[in-house]
């Protein structure tokens, strides 16, 4: 029963490519969310997802940042035109609908050099 | 002000001592609280739920306070492997989580 996915687990983009991040939930969770932590910096809401839909995108950037989950697949956080402010750890969570608490995954620390 | 506020620390305490975390939120309709526990900036762990009529686990106890808006974690017998960052998490509604900025525990021998 693995827990959340989430990879890659490093990635390093040049100004201006694009990075895109994926999140396997946990068996039998239906939502996800999204948090961006910069360096010295706490856990900051990016937006919640469940399957097709966006459920609360109020902490994402209004432009470059999109999210989706789709049917099939892992959700995906995808940042168009990186720059240096991106970098940051992207962590993922999902949880059942009944609440009680987020499993985490692991992680994306994306460095834009 | 932020929605969850907690100290930020750091809390440096020896083995074996008690230490006390406190955290408020602003949210009068908030409805789900937790610790999270954040190991050296990698994913954060739950720890444990918090109820009104208060919880514990083993060394841990943490308890709730609507009236207030309170929520604190009590670590009893302090160990080396405690040292960690603690996060104090609210929910106002079903799905998202807000996240205080944590208490940086160092447990010292």
């Amino acid at each position: 029963n693995a827990g959340v996915m989430q990879n890659p687990r490093h990635l390093v983009r040049r100004r201006g490519q694009e990075a895109r991040l994926r999140c396997s939930p946990m068996k039998g969770h239906s939502h996800v969310y999204w948090y961006r932590q910069l360096p010295e910096e706490g856990l900051k809401f990016m937006v919640y997802l469940q399957k097709e839909n966006i459920i609360d995108e109020s902490g994402m950037p209004k432009e470059r940042f999109s999210a989706e989950f789709p049917k099939e697949g892992p959700s995906i956080l995808r940042i168009q035109q990186v720059v240096r402010g991106d970098s940051a750890a992207y962590f993922c969570a999902s949880s059942q609908p009944s609440g009680g608490g987020y499993t985490f995954g692991s992680g994306t620390r994306l460095t834009v050099v | 002000r932020k929605e969850v506020e907690q100290d930020p620390g750091p809390f440096n305490v020896p083995e074996g001592a008690t230490v006390a975390f406190n955290c408020t939120y602003s949210n009068s309709a908030s409805q789900s609280f937790f610790w999270y526990r954040q190991d050296c900036r990698k994913e954060p762990k739950l720890l444990m739920s918090v109820y009104s009529s208060g919880n514990e686990d083993g060394r841990f106890t943490a308890q709730l306070n609507r009236a207030s808006q309170y929520i604190s974690l009590l670590i009893r017998d302090s160990k080396l492997s405690d040292s960690a960052t603690y996060l104090c998490v609210v929910t106002a509604n079903a799905g998202k989580s807000t996240f205080g900025d944590g208490t940086t525990l160092t447990v010292k021998p």
